[in-house]
């Protein structure tokens, strides 16, 4: 199956500094990605769609100049937590559609635990 | 955007019993129905999807049964085993319901 892989997949952060989690799309081009949130024993949460070379949709209530997302290239996305604080802490997680074929099975990478002291 | 409930959000079961999990949805155009597994600090794994132009499908001791008139859909897990221990999620138009705990007695 199609390979997606995060990193990194643990970070620990003082308040007020900014975090850079990579998501790769390994052997598949992905125009989309997805960005969950998970706090523990929750569900996953969806934040936002990476859209290779445009802007990133957010959902409701997710605060756009706080988690930033940039989709440059066909398998590399990036979400970027800036000035990340405690609330913040807990586990990120990226997802994509493998190749051009919108089956709408998604393959998620390992997942990035996120702690804001 | 999408409502998605599901139910219930624990289940025990004894080894070798039948679990049964159903997810609803609001969205009437969604037209992909995925069951995903999650076990604890993983990521999740799908498990069995179904498409709207199908009722049911099954794969070995996993369903997954359709019903888009009423807009719900059901994950059957026969013959449960210890390693069926999951936290299980549905997730139409990739908006995730609130999660299953399956808890397996050996």
């Amino acid at each position: 199956g199609a390979v997606v892989s995060q990193h990194p997949s643990w970070v620990i952060c003082k308040s007020g500094t900014s975090v850079k989690i990579e998501c790769r799309s390994l052997d598949f081009q992905a125009t989309t990605m997805f960005w969950y949130r998970q706090f523990p024993k929750q569900s996953l949460m969806l934040m936002a769609t990476s859209n290779e070379g445009s802007k990133a949709t957010y959902e409701q209530g997710v605060e756009k100049d706080k988690f930033l997302i940039n989709h440059a290239s066909l398998t590399l996305s990036t979400l970027t937590v800036t000035s990340a604080h405690p609330e913040d802490s807990s586990f990120y997680i990226c997802s994509a559609p493998p190749g051009l074929a919108d089956t709408g099975e998604l393959f998620f990478g390992e997942g990035s635990r996120l702690t804001v002291l | 955007g999408e409502n998605v409930e599901q139910h219930p959000s624990t289940l025990s079961v004894q080894e070798g019993d039948s679990a049964v999990i159903k997810c609803t949805y609001s969205d009437s155009a969604s037209n992909y129905f995925p069951w995903y597994k999650q076990e604890l600090g993983k990521r999740p794994q799908l498990i069995i999807d179904i498409r709207s132009n199908v009722g049911e499908k099954k794969d070995q001791r996993i369903a997954v049964t359709l019903n888009k008139t009423a807009k719900h859909f059901s994950l059957h897990i026969t013959e449960t085993q210890p390693e069926d221990s999951a936290v299980y999620f549905c997730a139409p138009d990739m908006r995730f319901g609130a999660g299953t705990r399956l808890t397996v007695k050996p």
